[in-house]
């Protein structure tokens, strides 16, 4: 069974502060994907990335995929209060027939003070 | 836009008792799949199915089954409640296909059993 350890589990910062919150395994990943959650819906998908040492940003968010496909993390520079959620990363499992899925680390839940 | 829809936001069942959850999507995915969420243990999945009438274990399958009699449809069913089954359960869909991994997730049924 592929893991995924996500930390920290819990962050809580003021406005214009910046974080990181980092995903990593001992397993590769055909793809890793980020998804932020909001209190009574479901998780939505913010970025996948795909390619050992990719880089993708989302305004003031970055996603990076390591160069072993093992690990990710996201940045936020300057967060703001409307950034406050449960943060997901998942990653997709290499080869064979997955059906698409998905390994989910714990979460990071996310508290911006104004 | 693709929309998964939930049966119920909230649930509340007696030990014992046989409890259906329902889920479908609009967009003519292949692949569904019912997770449970709970705090510090990101999402796990339940079941998973690839076709219609076609069902996979996932991680964590023990006191849970599944039905898929129409493609659109998915339900999660617990033969026999118990208190332990208190969670958040999630469905999901996503296409089929070389890049299978976004999943389209529903707002998510609390479920409460006493």
């Amino acid at each position: 069974t592929q893991l995924l350890e996500q930390s920290p589990q819990f962050l809580s910062i003021q406005e214009g502060e910046n974080l990181t919150v980092y995903c990593n395994s001992s397993s590769v990943f055909s793809s890793l994907q980020w998804y932020r959650q909001e209190p009574g819906e479901g998780p939505v998908l913010l970025v996948t990335v795909v390619t050992g040492g990719e880089v993708k940003k989302l305004k003031r968010l970055t996603f990076q995929f390591g160069d072993a496909r093992k690990d990710s993390s996201l940045h936020i520079t300057a967060a703001q209060p409307g950034d406050t959620g449960l943060y997901l990363c998942a990653g997709l499992a290499l080869g064979g027939t997955s059906y698409g899925k998905l390994t989910f680390g714990q979460g990071t839940i996310l508290t911006v003070h104004p | 836009d693709v929309k998964v829809t939930q049966s119920s936001r909230y649930l509340v069942k007696r030990t014992g008792e046989k409890v259906f959850l329902e889920c479908v999507q609009d967009m003519d995915h292949e692949n569904m799949f019912w997770y449970r969420q709970d705090p510090g243990l990101g999402l796990r999945l339940i079941y998973f199915s690839y076709d219609v009438k076609m069902k996979e274990k996932g991680d964590i399958p023990e006191g849970y089954s599944v039905s898929r009699e129409k493609k659109e449809r998915f339900s999660l069913i617990l033969e026999s409640a118990s208190t332990n089954q208190t969670s958040m359960y999630l469905c999901a869909s996503s296409w089929a296909g070389p890049s299978t991994d976004t999943q389209y997730f529903g707002p998510g049924t609390r479920l409460t059993v006493l």
